[in-house]
């Protein structure tokens, strides 16, 4: 069955501090693993990207990697600032036949930056 | 910047109501995409459209139906609401859901069927 898993489910951290935030799947075929960025009440916005071959994507201040064999991947988020209180989704998609991959959805982790 | 617009960000239903959420894009994306979010659920697809009237079930189909008429906009309806359907709907739309193809998202459209 394709899951995503992610840990953990809520996190608080202060103002400054780094964070990382896991994501276990079983999902195959493997085409692509996302993460997006979710404020609270707002729809989701994409953070990176990264194929079977990539292990480590940044984005400013989020750097994310993958590691296809044990599949798992980590969203790292340095020197937190409190506009990064959102919820953070990992996303994998499969391939599959046809023209479009299924993507499936981890239930996120809420962050919480307090001053 | 890519823009993905619901026109109703907050609906108030009466079960058994008909109910159109809309959903417009403006990238010429091939694909489009209706997901509800539930606490604890995460992102649950309920119907994706690869082209102009062309669509597919999701996972969760069972009392909607979707309409493509125009490639830009993919509207989602729910025949007869259900408390049950009460959620948020998040739209997306994308080139394609392969490597380097970003999917956008709509700021979403809360329903509240009572």
């Amino acid at each position: 069955k394709n899951q995503v898993e992610q840990s953990p489910q809520s996190l608080i951290i202060l103002e400054g501090k780094n964070c990382t935030l896991q994501c276990n799947y079983t999902v195959s075929p493997f085409s692509n693993l996302r993460w997006y960025k979710q404020d609270t009440g707002r729809g989701p916005v994409s953070l990176t990207i990264m194929t079977f071959s990539e292990n480590t994507k940044s984005n400013g201040r989020y750097t994310a990697t993958l590691d296809a064999d044990t599949k798992q991947s980590s969203l790292h988020i340095t020197a937190s600032q409190l506009s990064d209180s959102a919820s953070y989704i990992c996303v994998v998609s499969v391939v599959r036949g046809g023209a479009t991959n299924k993507l499936i959805f981890g239930t996120g982790t809420l962050l919480a930056v307090q001053p | 910047d890519v823009k993905v617009t619901q026109s109703s960000r907050y609906l108030v239903k009466r079960t058994g109501e008909k109910v159109f959420l809309e959903c417009v894009q403006d990238m010429d994306h091939e694909n489009m995409f209706w997901y509800r979010q539930d606490p604890g659920l995460g992102l649950r697809l309920i119907y994706f459209s690869y082209d102009v009237k062309m669509k597919e079930k999701g996972d969760i189909p069972e009392g909607y139906s979707v309409s493509r008429e125009k490639k830009e906009r993919f509207s989602l309806i729910l025949e007869s609401a259900s408390t049950n359907q009460t959620s948020m709907y998040l739209c997306a739309s994308s080139p394609g859901t392969g490597y380097g193809n970003t999917i956008y998202f709509g700021e979403g459209s809360w329903l509240t069927v009572v």
